[in-house]
Order: structure tokens, then C-alpha cells, then sequence
């Protein structure tokens, strides 16, 4: 069935370094896919999204390429600050019933 | 202020009691989906009702129950049948657009003891 692989967290890094947060997944077709972020007690709010091969998501200063080759869609940002800090959860749409797919998702923590 | 409300936003029950979670939706949304999180896990989905009147199972619906006769509303109620309630629960809501992206609730997070 459909799935998605985060890297194991927590990633951990100092203010304005570069964050990379790999995402594979398997399914059927192309999904659209989404990055979700969820801060400490709360729902999670949607980040960004890309519905088609090369379509590049942007948000905040993160970004999310969607890549068929590799069925990857690895987020990343320029320059972190500590409010960044959170879980992130990469989830492709499964077609069949608009199900997202959840991974354990990747604990960010960035200190000054 | 269009949003998702879940209410309470912290439930505590003693084992073998019925509780019933709330979530209400002001965005005119055809779709309500409930998810369970367990602490250091993903989302794993309880239940989803695409139209009024009308739910399907999701991943892990053993002990739980729905209802869906207005459009605004999805109540879920944990039953005494399942047997690791302890979690925070996740409601959420999709409209019909070409992304289909959900967008959750503040979530309410039950103990039972």
C-alpha cells in the first residue's frame, strides 16, 4: 500500500542554519503531496503543498520540490529560527478516498 | 472567522465510560476526517465521511463510532470497547477543490484512567 519514509528526528541545529528534511513515498501514480507542521499541543497546520511532477512548493521560507523521479518531495529552508521548532510531517494524498498518509514525522529543534 | 472547533480541548474519563468528541466546521467543507496520534507517532485515521449521512472506516476504527447528519458536524465517540483510548485526537476537514488538502482542528487529547 501507499507509505511515506521521514529521516529519523530530532534534527537538531543552531539559528539560521540550512535545513533539509527527506521525504520518500510510495504510491500509486502522483499524488498530490503535502507538508504539514505541528507545533508542541496543537492540530497541525498545512505548510505547503505540490500536485504535480516539478511543481515546487513555497511557504514561509520553506520549500518543497516534487520530484517523480525519485517520488521525493525533501523540504527545506534557508535560514531556521527557533520558532521553527516543531514536528513536520511529509503525507502524500492516497487517490482512493483523499486519505492522507502519515509518517512518524521529523522532530526539528533549533537553539540560538 | 471560518475555522474547526474541537472542544474540549482536554478530557478525562474513567475506563468504561462512553465519551464523545466534538468538532464543528464553519468552512462549508463536504469532507471530516478523525485521526488518532499517539505521542512520537503519525496520524493514523479513525474514521472519514465524505458527504452528510454517510462514514467509512478508516485505519484503526475498532472501538470508536460516528455520526455525520449535518454538515458542520462530526462527533466521535470513544467506546468502552477500545481498548487504548489514551491519545490526542485530530479532527479535520477538506473541501472539494483540485488539491484536496485538509486542514485540522486544535485537537482534544483524552486520558482515561
Amino acid at each position: 500500500g501507499d507509505s511515506v519514509t521521514q529521516m529519523e528526528g530530532p534534527v537538531t541545529l543552531s539559528e539560521e542554519a540550512f535545513l533539509t528534511i527527506n521525504c520518500t513515498y510510495t504510491a500509486t501514480g502522483y499524488p498530490s503531496l503535502f507538508w504539514y507542521v505541528q507545533y508542541p499541543g496543537e492540530g497541525l497546520q498545512l505548510l505547503l503543498k505540490a500536485t504535480k511532477a516539478d511543481d515546487k512548493g513555497s511557504n514561509k521560507g520553506f520549500e518543497a520540490t516534487y520530484r517523480k523521479e525519485t517520488t521525493s518531495f525533501h523540504l527545506e529552508k534557508g535560514s531556521v529560527q527557533v520558532s521553527d521548532s516543531a514536528v513536520y510531517f511529509c503525507a502524500p494524498l492516497s487517490g482512493g478516498y483523499n486519505k492522507l498518509i502519515f509518517g512518524a514525522g521529523t522532530r526539528l529543534a533549533v537553539h540560538p | 472567522d471560518g475555522g474547526i472547533t474541537q472542544s474540549p480541548k482536554y478530557l478525562f474519563r474513567k475506563e468504561g465510560q462512553n465519551v464523545t468528541l466534538s468538532c464543528e466546521q464553519n468552512l462549508n467543507h463536504d469532507a471530516m476526517y478523525w485521526y488518532r496520534q499517539d505521542p512520537g507517532q503519525g496520524l493514523r485515521l479513525i474514521y472519514y465521511s465524505q458527504i452528510v449521512n454517510d462514514f467509512q472506516q478508516g485505519d484503526i476504527a475498532e472501538g470508536y463510532r460516528v455520526s455525520r447528519e449535518k454538515k458542520e458536524s462530526f462527533p466521535l465517540t470513544v467506546t468502552s470497547a477500545q481498548k487504548n483510548p489514551t491519545a490526542f485526537y485530530l479532527c479535520a476537514t477538506a473541501g472539494t477543490g483540485t488539491s484536496y488538502e485538509q486542514y485540522f482542528g486544535p485537537g482534544t487529547r483524552l486520558t482515561v484512567t
